[in-house]
């Protein structure tokens, strides 16, 4: 199984800041065939079902604000998230659905400094 | 707009067993897989399988082989899961999720096991 493994496991912000969320892959994300990376990154706000943000590694889903954006390639990948809003406040996870089982990491808790 | 209801909270004794339910409105039930992942208390997230509902066909994650089985109603546009032999351990939120992959959620059912 490919392990997903996230940094930091949480992480206190200010409104305003601009935060990273790391996430590296046991074994390269990318496929050979179309040259697309299969992560994706997911929110869980407290009580509620993980919501999808991006896939493909920077495609944001619909709906998403672009205050979040995705990159990275290969086994390293990066979530930033500019001007943290107090509605970001949440659980980070990061997960790829290259091969089977898809495998998350163990998430990023973003609180309030 | 898609949407996947799940059953409500289960209660259930160790070494039962409980079905679970997530009915799919809002697109073709048939057009997706259904994935189940559970997620325990404060913890992050596991993928259990998944079942083609047009087929009928599962994958499951060696972890949860003789755990979980998956089934499908295309006439109710229900998936189901079952999870057999329950231990503490299996105590845990479980969600089905589809459509695009994981685009889609539901709002997850609390399975408690407790004598």
């Amino acid at each position: 199984d490919i392990v997903m493994t996230q940094s930091p496991s949480s992480l206190a912000v200010s409104a305003g800041e601009t935060v990273t969320i790391n996430c590296k892959s046991s074994q390269s994300l990318l496929s050979s065939g179309n040259q697309k990376n299969y992560l994706a990154w997911y929110q869980q706000k407290p009580g509620q079902s993980p919501k999808l943000l991006i896939y493909l590694a920077s495609t944001r889903e619909s709906g998403v604000p672009d205050r979040f954006i995705g990159s990275g390639s290969g086994t390293d990948f990066t979530l930033t998230i500019s001007s943290v809003q107090a509605e970001d406040l949440a659980d980070y996870y990061c997960q790829q659905h290259y091969s089977y089982p898809p495998t998350f990491g163990a998430g990023t808790k973003l609180e309030l400094k | 707009q898609v949407n996947l209801l799940q059953s409500r909270a289960a209660l259930v004794k160790p070494g039962a067993s409980v079905k679970l339910s997530c009915k799919a409105s809002g697109y073709t039930f048939t057009d997706y897989y259904i994935h189940w992942v559970k997620q325990s208390h404060g913890k992050s997230l596991e993928w259990i399988g998944y079942i083609n509902p047009n087929s009928g066909y599962t994958n499951y994650n060696e972890k949860f082989k003789s755990k979980a089985t998956l089934t499908v109603d295309k006439s109710t546009n229900t998936a189901y899961m079952e999870l057999s032999r329950l231990t503490s351990e299996d105590s845990a939120t479980y969600y089905c999720t589809g459509v695009r992959g994981f685009a889609y959620w539901g709002q997850g059912t609390l399975v408690t096991v407790s004598s």
